[in-house]
């Protein structure tokens, strides 16, 4: 299987910041990786696909990288609605597997 | 509107086995993408279970496929889980998604129903 390791695991920040939420997988994955977000007692929502690629409707102050096995999402600038947890998601391999999960907070 | 929306008894007992269901609206099932079911237990991260296409073709978690069951009902465009032998380590909350393909290779769930919380105990 395919590991996929996020860090940190959770962040403070405040409105306005820069945020970078990294994702490292086991292997070589291509650019197959998607990243999701999901606020309290709701199902996960597609952010990115395809590495990079935004998800129809999605502000742009999203955005995703990759280097290698590396991959990045960044928030530009932090809006209150953007307080959430954040997963990534590999789909090079089966089984699919998700990161452990980013959770980001008000400082 | 693209909606899914998971169905199914909120408790099981342990060593039974779990059924929901995913109705879909607003897309019909048989329209060339894949079916997906995920879940999260209780303060924790998201696990794939397993997927499914229009024609049967079935995709598991090798950590679950030996009590996994999916399929599709076309007629009724819905699609279905099952878990055997389920234990304490079952709870979680069920999620629906639809799968897309990039490229031709299984990419990104881009809708998720609201998700359906099954609690194993007896």
């Amino acid at each position: 299987d395919i590991q996929m390791t996020q860090s940190p695991s959770s962040l403070s920040a405040s409105v306005g910041d820069r945020v970078t939420i990294t994702c490292r997988a086991s292997q070589s994955i291509s650019n197959s990786l998607n990243w999701y977000q999901q606020k309290p007692g709701k199902a996960p929502k597609l952010l990115i696909y395809g590495a990079s690629n935004l998800q129809s409707g999605i502000p742009s102050r999203f955005s995703g990288s990759e280097s290698g096995t590396d991959f990045t999402l960044t928030i530009t600038s932090l809006q209150p609605e953007d307080f959430a947890s954040y997963y990534c998601q590999q789909s090079h391999s089966i089984p699919l597997t998700f990161g452990g999960g980013t959770k980001v907070e008000i400082k | 509107q693209v909606q899914l929306q998971e169905s199914g008894p909120g408790l099981v007992k342990p060593s039974e086995t779990l059924s929901l269901t995913c109705a879909v609206s607003g897309f019909s099932i048989s329209s060339g993408y894949f079916w997906g079911w995920i879940r999260q237990p209780p303060g924790k991260g998201l696990e794939w279970i397993g997927t499914i296409y229009q024609t049967g073709t079935t995709y598991y978690n090798p950590s679950l496929k030996s009590r996994v069951t999916t399929s599709v009902d076309a007629s009724k465009n819905q699609f279905s889980l099952r878990l055997s032998s389920v234990t304490a380590a079952d709870t979680a909350v069920y999620y629906c998604a639809r799968l897309r393909l990039r490229l031709g290779e299984l990419s990104d769930f881009d809708i998720w129903g609201q998700g359906t919380m099954v609690t194993v105990s007896s």
